[in-house]
């Protein structure tokens, strides 16, 4: 059985750095062709991609965030971190982390939200 | 650029079928996509891969009501038998290897 679960602080002030972690079962982050990724919504809006790293290390970012955005990964604990720079009321938002085995999303995480205010 | 574009709303009578409607971007059109429900204050599950043939591979435990199709650059899925529970947000989304792209999201609304 797969599963992702987020965690991470749910208030943070404009202007520090968030980070959040991925921790996953089921599945290896070493094995050829998977992939974790992160996603967020704004309340009240579609889903955005963030950021995605493979088996392989290989890591690509949303290019209207790529600045601000850095994926890791521990194989050996089974987590994915993100980390967003700079952070700003409008990056209210709820953050999932999401599986991708050949294609498509296949799994995702229940979501944390993150609150941005001082 | 890979764009997908989906109408905001949809509605329709339980028991009856919904065909919503992803469409992929010019000179996209033999992407594969997936199409992703969201059910009220709940996070996305995936429901279902389609093809761009039109052949569909859904997720586990997905019902026999959900069935996905192609045509051209658009990408369907349709749910017959309409339940209350199907009243819900579904996305669309595809990827390459450098990104991963989402639609803007149909809300059902079942009456």
């Amino acid at each position: 059985q797969i599963t992702l679960k987020e965690s991470g602080p749910t208030l943070v002030k404009p202007t520090q750095t968030l980070t959040l972690t991925c921790t996953f079962s089921g599945f290896s982050l070493s094995t050829s062709g998977v992939g974790v990724g992160w996603i967020r919504q704004p309340p009240g809006k579609a889903l955005q991609w963030l950021a995605l790293i493979y088996w392989n290390d290989e890591k690509r970012y949303s290019p209207s965030l790529r600045s601000r955005l850095t994926i890791t990964k521990d194989t050996s604990k089974n987590q994915v971190v993100l980390t967003m720079t700079n952070m700003d009321p409008v990056d209210t938002a709820t953050y999932y982390c999401a599986q991708r085995l050949n294609g498509p999303i296949d799994y995702w995480g229940q979501g944390t939200l993150v609150t941005v205010s001082s | 650029q890979l764009v997908l574009t989906q109408s905001p709303s949809a509605s329709a009578s339980l028991g009856t079928s919904v065909k919503l409607t992803c469409t992929l971007s010019s000179g996209h059109s033999g992407y594969a996509i997936a199409w992703h429900q969201q059910q009220p204050e709940k996070g996305p599950r995936f429901l279902m891969r389609v093809n761009g043939e039109g052949s569909h591979n859904k997720g586990d435990g997905i019902p026999d009501r959900f069935s996905g199709s192609s045509s051209g650059a658009e990408r369907y899925l349709t749910i017959s038998s309409l339940q209350s529970e199907d009243e819900a947000d579904y996305y669309c989304q595809t990827w390459d290897p450098g990104m991963w792209v989402f639609g803007g999201g149909t809300k059902l609304t079942v009456l």
